[in-house]
């Protein structure tokens, strides 16, 4: 199994510009989320998804959106890039009682 | 959710036992214990859960106190690759997790 995997790994944007973040798992899990992290900072979550077609709000969802056509996608969409966004990006899918964290995504908005 | 409080930072010579507290004197009798870490860049890794039992695995021992307002994350033997962020979090289920600032253990040689 590859686990949880992340695309692209590092990502320059400039204010405005739009782009999906792309994270798939193979474990058949229902649960997938996305949390973002700032420097020094702990994860905030941001969007999740308990199982295709169903996804619901986290902590800081704000200028992202999310779908969940399938049990192995779950992609992360910035609608309009701000400087704010400027963050790692984590995907995570989980079994209780684990959550099973990809490699990140690194995102710099100028 | 019940609040979290762990110390900032803590140290932990190679080959001793790393004690890492973590107080949650609002905890509700349904919600469990989980620990994760994070280790420089990567996405956190689960390490242990408990409820009310003290809990081992081959990663590390987690003693919950009776009361359940406190907990301890033991890495038995702690080694340089142990140096990470640890985080406790305290959920009814691992959905929604609420990672804090966790922990930052420096293992040294």
């Amino acid at each position: 199994n590859a686990g949880v995997t992340q695309t692209p790994k590092f990502q320059v944007l400039k204010t405005g510009q739009s782009m999906t973040l792309q994270c798939a798992q193979d474990m058949n899990h229902e649960y997938m989320s996305w949390y973002r992290q700032d420097p020094g900072m702990g994860l905030r979550l941001i969007h999740y998804s308990v199982g295709a077609g169903i996804t619901d709000q986290g902590e800081v969802p704000n200028g992202y959106n999310v779908s969940r056509s399938t049990t192995e996608d779950f992609p992360l969409r910035l609608l309009s890039a701000a400087p704010s966004q400027t963050s790692v990006y984590f995907c995570a899918s989980q079994k209780w009682p684990t959550q099973y964290f990809g490699p990140g995504t690194r995102l710099l908005v100028l | 959710d019940a609040k979290t409080t762990q110390p900032p930072s803590m140290d932990c010579a190679e080959g001793r036992a790393a004690n890492l507290p973590c107080n949650h004197s609002t905890i509700s009798g349904n919600e469990y214990v989980y620990w994760y870490r994070q280790i420089h860049s990567q996405g956190p890794q689960y390490i242990i859960h408990g409820l009310k039992n003290n809990e081992t695995n081959e990663m590390a021992s987690l003693i919950i106190t009776e009361d359940r307002k406190s907990s301890t994350l033991i890495l038995p033997h702690a080694t340089l690759r142990d140096t990470a962020v640890y985080y406790c979090i305290v959920r009814v289920d691992n959905n929604d997790m609420r990672f804090g600032a966790g922990t930052r253990l420096t293992v040294k040689p």
